[in-house]
């Protein structure tokens, strides 16, 4: 299989303790984005990588969390000190720079996370 | 405030007939939209796409129209068939300000239900 994958698929945690979720995306990809979508929403933007440098993130991604493409590759995502309002599917995206336009990202099936 | 929006949380059509998802945008800086599909437990699967400057855009059963005067677009499906029955997601796109890649932004989605 040679799409977008994600692990671990689901993550039960206490309130207080940090997780981490890892991407590996498809392997020609140059960039790779990470969404989080609760129930009855869209996918909202995290962050994205360009290979390893991060360039952008968003307002949602608070000092909390952390992400990292460390050799342009696989990507990891890291919670500190969850709260119960970080329960939501977080999704891995990734796509091909041609320059045009067209790009489409490719999502991973998510990490769904449950903090009690 | 919400920039896509699709404000038709579900919809149920009968198996050959056609499937109609609309999806009105307020950015005008959006160029580039998206339609994915989501089975439960999946990530997105990407669709069809049409770039700003076309007003249709065709792929076998799935066809996206877009009014950009209105700011709406839409999927049609024909004919549909149970398979078709997922959540679908509007997407519009616009480059993020520190490089050529591309920000989406994501509708609330509408849950297809076709009937055999």
């Amino acid at each position: 299989d040679t799409g977008v994958s994600q692990d671990p698929r689901h993550k039960i945690t206490k309130r207080g303790q940090n997780v981490t979720f890892r991407c590996d995306p498809i392997s020609e990809h140059n960039r790779l984005y990470w969404y989080r979508q609760t129930l009855g929403q869209g996918p909202e933007f995290l962050t994205y990588f360009q290979n390893e440098a991060q360039l952008e993130k968003s307002r949602l991604l608070s000092d909390r969390f952390s992400a990292e493409r460390p050799k342009g590759s696989f990507s990891t995502l890291e919670i500190q000190r969850t709260e119960q309002g970080d329960s939501a599917m977080y999704l891995c995206a990734s796509s091909l720079d041609l320059g045009r336009v067209t790009s489409a990202q490719y999502f991973g099936p998510g990490t769904r996370l449950l903090v009690l | 405030d919400q920039q896509v929006k699709q404000n038709s949380p579900s919809l149920s059509v009968q198996e050959g007939r056609i499937s109609i998802l609309n999806c009105d945008y307020t950015n005008s800086m959006f160029d580039y939209f998206l339609w994915y599909k989501k089975y439960p437990a999946e990530g997105p699967t990407f669709l069809i796409s049409i770039s700003s400057i076309k007003d249709k855009n065709e792929d076998g059963r799935f066809t996206v129209f877009l009014n950009k005067s209105a700011k709406h677009l839409s999927l049609h499906i024909v004919p549909s068939q149970p398979g078709d029955s997922a959540v679908y997601f509007c997407a519009a796109s616009r480059p993020f300000t520190s490089g050529s890649a591309r920000q989406l932004t994501f509708g609330s989605g509408t849950q297809l239900t076709v009937l055999p």
